[in-house]
């Protein structure tokens, strides 16, 4: 089945601690994005990518860091220098031409819960 | 710049009520505009989008929205409100260019009542 598979559901880390957010599709889209979710404020972008080895910052990119050495894979790593790192992230990808383009498919996301 | 905003936080409806969430859009182009659906500790998932075909656009679940460019809205409906409805709903517009990026509203949760 094709699809964006996020890993691990939940994640537990101590405060200081950088911690990787794993992020893969095999929907052979070009373009990838992460996404921070908080209570009663929506979705807000962190990062995006829309080429292999490219990618630019979103609204809230600071205390985060991306890489896109593979089209299929968009690892988002939180550092310790994110202020408020608790949050539910999800990870989403889509084409950009065609058919269907602009259409975002999410993953199911990951709840990091920093202590 | 291009902007979403969802009216009301919370709706609550009972159960074979019509459902109308609300969303008004600016946009600086023609806009490709798209609900989607998130139940508790999901992923968000696509009920319909609007691309400047019909403005009368309907989705999975009986859901359907309308495009009013006058209103610069893009409301979502149904006739009769399921139990499994109860999730939140974001509406999202994509930003002009050639980027893929989408401005999201900050959500509506919809309530059922039995």
């Amino acid at each position: 089945d094709g699809g964006i598979t996020q890993s691990p559901k939940y994640l537990f880390r101590k405060e200081g601690q950088n911690v990787t957010l794993s992020c893969e599709q095999n929907l052979n889209h070009d373009a990838m994005y992460w996404y921070r979710q908080d209570p009663g404020q929506g979705l807000r972008l962190i990062y995006y990518s829309q080429i292999v080895n490219d990618f630019q910052k979103g609204d809230i990119a600071e205390g985060y860091s991306v890489s896109r050495e593979k089209k299929e894979s968009f690892p988002l790593t939180v550092t310790s220098a994110q202020k408020n790192p608790t949050a539910f992230y999800l990870c989403a990808s889509s084409t950009l031409a065609g058919r269907g383009r602009y259409e975002q498919y999410f993953g199911p996301g990951t709840r990091l819960t920093v202590t | 710049a291009q902007s979403v905003t969802q009216l009301g936080s919370h709706v609550s409806v009972s159960e074979g009520a019509l459902v109308l969430l609300r969303c008004n859009y600016s946009s600086s182009v023609p806009p490709y505009l798209f609900w989607y659906v998130q139940y508790p500790n999901q992923g968000l998932q696509l009920l319909l989008k609007y691309t400047s075909a019909a403005t009368l656009v309907k989705g999975i679940n009986d859901f359907e929205a309308e495009f009013k460019k006058s209103e610069t809205s893009f409301h979502l409906t149904k006739p009769s409100a399921h139990m499994s409805d109860a999730a939140e709903y974001f509406c999202a517009v994509k930003l002009g260019g050639s980027q893929g990026n989408l401005i999201f509203g900050k959500g509506t949760k919809l309530s059922v009542k039995p």
